[in-house]
């Protein structure tokens, strides 16, 4: 099946920093890729919806200023957290989308100290 | 998008059949049926899809009646390396923007 790939895969910060998360598809060109984020012993939750050349659509709740989505590509999405707090910890999983179906990156885990 | 329901947890014996349900009650013609299984600090890996009536793989079976409001997700012979969250799904093949869109999804724990 299509790869995703997601780096770091964990990263560690203070607080107040800005943190670069990278969402690529390996063997596909994805038109559409998605960000999630899941908390401890919750679901994924959608954050974004990006698509290549053009601005993220964000969820109810989600800030667009303080999640900066990049959808460069037809292979890569980037996520920056800027100016993280320790409420932004969370394991932020990316998806991407090709012609038939959404394929899932393996996560990265983000702590905010 | 359809909303999906799944008992929260389950616990089973290793070596033992497993079987968890999903309810589907307005899913559209056009959606599918996936299910997914997430173990603690990785992303959600595809176990099984299926549109209607009964689909079997080297990992699971997948059965759905003909209404297609609800479906099951069959693991046989479970381990202790079962133990993951499984999430069922429904959406659209070729849905271009929409998501999938997570329900609460199903804690599966095998007890040796």
């Amino acid at each position: 099946g299509a790869v995703v790939s997601q780096h770091p895969s964990r990263v560690i910060c203070k607080s107040g920093t800005s943190v670069k998360i990278e969402c690529r598809s390996l063997d596909f060109q994805a038109t559409t890729m998605f960000w999630y984020r899941q908390f401890p012993k919750q679901s994924l939750m959608l954050m974004a919806t990006s698509n290549e050349g053009s601005k993220a659509t964000y969820e109810q709740g989600v800030e667009k200023d303080k999640f900066l989505i990049n959808h460069a590509s037809l292979t890569l999405s980037t996520l920056t957290v800027t100016s993280a707090h320790p409420e932004d910890s969370s394991f932020y999983i990316c998806s991407a989308r090709d012609r038939v179906w959404q394929f899932f990156g393996p996560g990265t885990r983000l702590t905010v100290l | 998008l359809a909303k999906t329901t799944q008992p929260i947890s389950m616990d089973s014996y290793e070596g033992q059949e497993v079987n968890i349900t999903c309810s589907h009650n307005n899913i559209a013609t056009n959606d599918y049926i996936t299910w997914y299984q997430q173990f603690p600090s990785q992303g959600p890996r595809f176990i099984i899809q299926g549109y209607k009536t009964k689909v079997t793989n080297e990992v699971a079976s997948l059965f759905i009646p003909a209404d297609r409001k609800s479906s099951t997700l069959s693991l046989p012979r479970v381990s202790l390396s079962d133990t993951a969250v499984y999430y069922c799904l429904v959406g659209a093949l070729n849905s271009g923007n929409t998501p999938l869109v997570f329900g609460k999804g199903t804690r599966l724990s095998v007890i040796a």
